[in-house]
């Protein structure tokens, strides 16, 4: 079975610190992704990678940066974090092979800027 | 810019009846339909997905209708049971290899009432 895991399932901050939010997956996955799911707004793509040390934008980049320095790592990254960014965040990784290439989800970190 | 848009948001079923969430879509270039399932607590899973080749797709109580002439799809859960109370996201991909963006719609909370 595909095991996607994140570091934390809760994380509070203050407004200003940068936060870190890690994510790793166990199948060899090419792709890893970092969403944020806000109720009424669905699951909404902030990053994704495709390759070690790639990246790609996603709809919602702004205020955000990853890194991905191995294969099955990649890193969220909030420089300075805002009451704005409170929110639920999801990482899902795939294999890349194919169409029909299912995403995989870990169980999401919720975090709170106060 | 909601790319693919979902109703309901909510949906309270009893127990026995069929649930029916509703996706439309504009970007022509979608050719893969998948559904996910989304518990408390726990990240998203793959339900069930469909090619727009296939007018109808079912696994067990789960069948995604495919109209690609309207561009719209929908997910019909019968006999619909407490268990099935989840969040529900209809999401939709193109293009063929390479990272495989996936765009979700905003999703649907479902309950279902014995």
């Amino acid at each position: 079975d595909v095991k996607v895991t994140q570091s934390s399932r809760y994380l509070v901050k203050r407004t200003g610190e940068k936060v870190f939010l890690e994510c790793v997956q166990d199948m060899d996955h090419e792709n890893m992704f970092w969403y944020r799911q806000d109720p009424g707004l669905g699951l909404r793509l902030i990053y994704f990678s495709y390759d070690v040390k790639m990246k790609e934008k996603g709809d919602i980049p702004e205020g955000y940066s990853v890194s991905r320095e191995k294969k099955e790592r990649f890193s969220l990254i909030l420089e300075s974090a805002s009451t704005n960014q409170t929110s639920m965040y999801l990482c899902a990784s795939s294999s890349g092979q194919g169409m029909e290439d299912t995403q995989y989800f870990g169980p999401g970190t919720r975090l709170t800027v106060l | 810019q909601q790319q693919v848009k979902q109703s309901p948001q909510s949906l309270i079923v009893q127990k026995g009846g069929i649930s029916i969430i509703n996706c439309a879509y504009e970007n022509t270039a979608f050719d893969y339909f998948p559904w996910y399932q989304q518990f408390p607590g726990k990240g998203p899973a793959l339900l069930i997905a469909i090619r727009p080749d296939v007018s109808e797709k079912k696994e067990g109580r789960f069948t995604i209708s495919f109209n690609k002439s309207a561009k719209q799809f929908s997910l019909h859960i019968m006999d619909s049971q407490p268990g099935d109370s989840a969040t529900y996201f209809c999401a939709a991909k193109a293009g063929g290899w390479g990272y495989q963006k996936v765009t979700f719609g905003i999703g649907t909370k479902l309950q279902v009432i014995p």
